[in-house]
């Protein structure tokens, strides 16, 4: 069966720190994958999708993803954490590329130190 | 403002009770999911559809009815709620699963 893991549950860097959330996902074929943020509260916010072409993705607020398919792996990046981006972040693959359905993964919540 | 709607936004239930969750999108997506989030668990799919008259059953469907007469409306239906329903629920549609919108959501507390 298709599924998600995000193996890190909490996060905590440090206000400027580099970020590296992680996603590894099992599927037969390439499938389409997403990261999407949640504040508390509120609900999901599209952070940036991958379905062919250029390995790495570009998405809002500074955040990118590599999809290594050697690895099975699509891991989030950002370069400079600031405050804000404290919230939870989930990984989720659409699932045979048809059908409108997505299967996330646990979720990595991320804190900010000062 | 095109979008995902979902109705109620709070509801609280006592065991036993019936109600329908309803979502409603006016993009002409044909794709079409419920999920629930319950804390360190992510979001799981409960049901979907492809298209009008056509659904099926995605990771958590026990519990949980839906039909889609329409292209517009999705509404899950809980036959006889229970305390493991309480969670937050998230209706989505999708262009051809590339593009999703989803709702604020529904805050559903069962006592």
């Amino acid at each position: 069966a298709q599924s998600v893991t995000q193996p890190d549950i909490h996060i905590t860097v440090s206000e400027g720190a580099s970020l590296e959330l992680r996603c590894n996902y099992s599927y037969g074929a390439t499938p389409y994958l997403f990261w999407y943020v949640q504040s508390p509260g509120q609900g999901l916010q599209l952070l940036l999708k991958y379905f062919s072409g250029d390995t790495l993705v570009q998405g809002i607020k500074g955040f990118e993803a590599e999809f290594k398919r050697s690895q099975s792996s699509f891991n989030l990046r950002k370069p400079s954490v600031h405050w804000s981006d404290a919230a939870e972040y989930f990984c989720a693959v659409g699932v045979d590329n048809q059908g409108g359905k997505l299967i996330f993964g646990q979720g990595t919540e991320l804190s900010v130190k000062p | 403002n095109a979008g995902v709607t979902q109705t109620p936004k709070f509801q609280v239930l006592k065991t036993g009770q019936s109600m329908t969750l309803q979502c409603a999108q006016d993009m002409n997506h044909e794709y079409m999911s419920w999920y629930r989030q319950d804390p360190g668990m992510g979001l799981r799919l409960i049901h979907y559809s492809v298209g009008a008259g056509i659904t099926d059953q995605g990771e958590v469907p026990n519990g949980y009815n839906v039909s889609r007469s329409t292209t517009e409306d999705f509404p899950l239906r809980l036959l006889s709620a229970a305390p493991s329903q309480t969670s937050v629920y998230f209706c989505a549609s999708s262009y051809e699963g590339r593009d999703y919108t989803f709702g604020s959501g529904t805050r559903l507390t069962v006592v």
